[in-house]
């Protein structure tokens, strides 16, 4: 089954600093691949999500990349602020239309403090 | 956006007694949810995914007589924790898939006392 890496599994950086989280994946056919912001005792929401048609995705200071060939996608917060402050998960879903093929398989989580 | 509501947010029960979190999509039909367990600090695990008007799929280790998963209707899904112990403790949170997506609930705590 499909595997996800996360790294790094905690990022300090001082407010206003860009943030960098990896992910690499192990199934060729996934296909999509969504981001999740968790605050302490709250579900996981999305912030944004790539699709294997595209490279490259950004929402304001929100971005996502995509290397299929690598096997690797990344996200990219520029201007952090302290309300950026969370554990952020990566995901990633094969594709397919089967019910197995419509999970997502998680990320181990980047725990993210920013000092203002 | 799509809404997803989760209930509770947070139950304690005694040792031995069932507890019902529902899930529900306020705005849309959803076939499909599924539900997860974290525990602190650590990554969303998959139990089970739950299929409008049949049986849910559980992952392997998942006890599918202890936590019984039920999807009546295309906007409300429950899980049942039966019989629970202190070691089914833990955060439990349901997603639906939406158009777009997949929108989670809000979470509930569960403590075994």
């Amino acid at each position: 089954g499909e595997n996800v890496e996360q790294h790094p599994s905690t990022l300090s950086v001082q407010e206003g600093d860009s943030a960098v989280i990896k992910c690499t994946y192990s199934d060729s056919a996934s296909n999509y691949f969504p981001w999740y912001k968790q605050e302490l005792g709250k579900g996981p929401q999305l912030i944004i999500d790539i699709r294997s048609n595209v490279g490259e995705k950004k929402d304001q200071r929100i971005a996502v990349t995509l290397n299929k060939t690598a096997k690797h996608f990344s996200l990219h917060i520029t201007e952090t602020q302290p309300e950026d402050s969370a554990v952020y998960f990566c995901a990633a879903r094969r594709g397919g239309i089967k019910a197995a093929g419509n999970k997502l398989t998680f990320g181990g989580g980047t725990r993210v403090l920013v000092k203002p | 956006g799509a809404v997803v509501s989760q209930h509770p947010s947070w139950v304690i029960c005694k040792s031995g007694t069932s507890v019902k979190i529902e899930c529900r999509s306020l705005d849309f039909q959803a076939t499909t949810m599924f539900w997860y367990r974290q525990f602190p600090k650590q990554s969303l695990m998959l139990m089970a995914t739950s299929n409008e008007g049949s049986k849910a799929t559980y992952e392997q280790g998942v006890e599918k007589d202890k936590f019984l998963i039920n999807h009546a209707s295309l906007t409300l899904s429950t899980l049942t924790v039966t019989s629970a112990h202190p070691e089914d403790s833990s955060f439990y949170i349901c997603s639906a898939r939406d158009q777009d997506g997949y929108t989670f609930g809000s979470g509930t705590r569960l403590t075994v006392v």
